[in-house]
Order: C-alpha cells, then structure tokens, then sequence
C-alpha cells in the first residue's frame, strides 16, 4: 500500500541548534515533494517544493533533500529559533494528472529557548 | 480575493442536523481542494476539482458528503446528518492546477457536532 511517514509525531530542540526533520514514503513515484508549515488553528502554509531531479534545495535557514533511491527527503532548520517551532507537513504530488497532493501527519518541533 | 477564503470559521451544530461550508479559491485557480484535518491529526484528503474534469471524490468517507464547485469557483461541502465523529477542521485549498504548484490553503472551518 501506499504509505507516507514523518518519522516522529514531535521534536525538541535547543533553540540555535539544527532541526533535522524526515519524510518517507512508499510505493508512490512522486514527481515534487513540498514541505509546508502549520501553525495552532491555521491552514499549512507553502515552504519549499524540490522536483525529483533536484537533490537540494536551500530557502533562508530551510534546507531541504530528496532521494528518490532512499525515498525519503529530510527537512533542516539551521540554527533554529523559537518562533519555528511550529508542525511540518510533507507532501507528495505524483504529476499523475487529476492526483492531489498526499500529505504526511506532520511533524510537531518546538525550539526552546 | 486575495487568498482562500472559508466560511462558517466556526461552527456549532446538533447531531444530525445537515452543515454547508463555504470556499472561495484564489482568483485564477482552476484546481480546488478539501482537506479535513481531525485534532493533532494529519490532512486527510476529501475531493478535488481540476477545472472542467469530473471531481476525484475517493477520499469522501461516505455518502454522507458530497461538494460541488459552481461556475469552476465558488465550492460547496456539504455534510448530511452529521455525526460527532465529522468534528474537525474543513481546510479548503486552491492552485493553478499544473502539478508543481503551490496549493494556498484557507484557514479552515471548524465544525463542531454535539
């Protein structure tokens, strides 16, 4: 079956260090994996988007990697701060035509100070 | 408008009794989205509408629900005889509808069954 995993339901992190968060996924071939943000009682907002040909991607303190062999692509957070702590969905988009995006249960991270 | 926008925010209503909730896309977005989130769950894919092509309705949980989107703009969730288990966040979402696009999500709507 076709499964998509963040590997923990919640992270902690000292506030300055790296937050290092992962997706993996299953029997799909996703042609764009994408990382949004959620915050307490508001909608994900868009991140980053990185193609299956690209191995990284970098946006300010987010980096972000896929493997296709791996499956899997990791999410970083450099030198973190508190008002990052937020959930981190991933989000598969299979470029199969009428195929919605398939989101990951996220990934809860709170920096402390 | 400027973003998704979703009406009712919030809404209160007895088991059993039918809910209708609102979404108004980004202008220009042919792809439209509803997503239901369950508390400290994760997005749980409802229906989607892809301009003129009939709807992918595979996540609707049961007969229960159903959406129409008029006019490729204005969306329309409608729940019948609701139960306590459909209490969650409606999210609605749109994007331009080529696969790689960013898909805009509104702030959702949440329904409460008591």
């Amino acid at each position: 079956s076709q499964k998509i995993e963040q590997n923990s339901e919640a992270l902690n992190i000292q506030e300055g260090k790296t937050a290092t968060l992962t997706c993996n996924y299953t029997n799909y071939s996703p042609a764009y994996l994408q990382w949004y943000r959620q915050d307490p009682g508001r909608g994900p907002v868009f991140l980053l988007l990185i193609r299956e040909n690209e191995k990284e991607k970098r946006k300010e303190r987010l980096k972000v990697t896929f493997d296709t062999t791996l499956k899997q692509s990791l999410f970083h957070i450099t030198a973190s701060q508190p008002a990052d702590s937020a959930t981190y969905l991933c989000a598969l988009d299979t470029m199969s035509g009428n195929t919605p995006l398939v989101f990951g249960k996220g990934t809860r991270l709170s920096v402390i100070a | 408008g400027a973003g998704v926008s979703q009406s009712p925010s919030n809404k209160v209503t007895e088991k059993g009794k039918d809910v209708e909730l609102r979404c108004d896309p980004i202008s220009g977005h042919t792809a439209l989205y509803w997503y239901r989130q369950s508390l400290g769950q994760g997005l749980e894919f409802l229906i989607y509408f892809q301009g003129n092509s009939a709807p992918d309705k595979s996540g609707l949980p049961s007969d229960r629900f159903s959406a129409e989107r008029t006019g490729g703009s204005v969306s329309t969730l409608t729940i019948q005889r609701t139960q306590q288990e459909d209490s969650a966040v409606y999210l609605c979402a749109s994007s331009l509808g080529d696969s790689g696009n960013t898909i805009y999500f509104g702030e959702g709507s949440w329904l409460t069954v008591v």
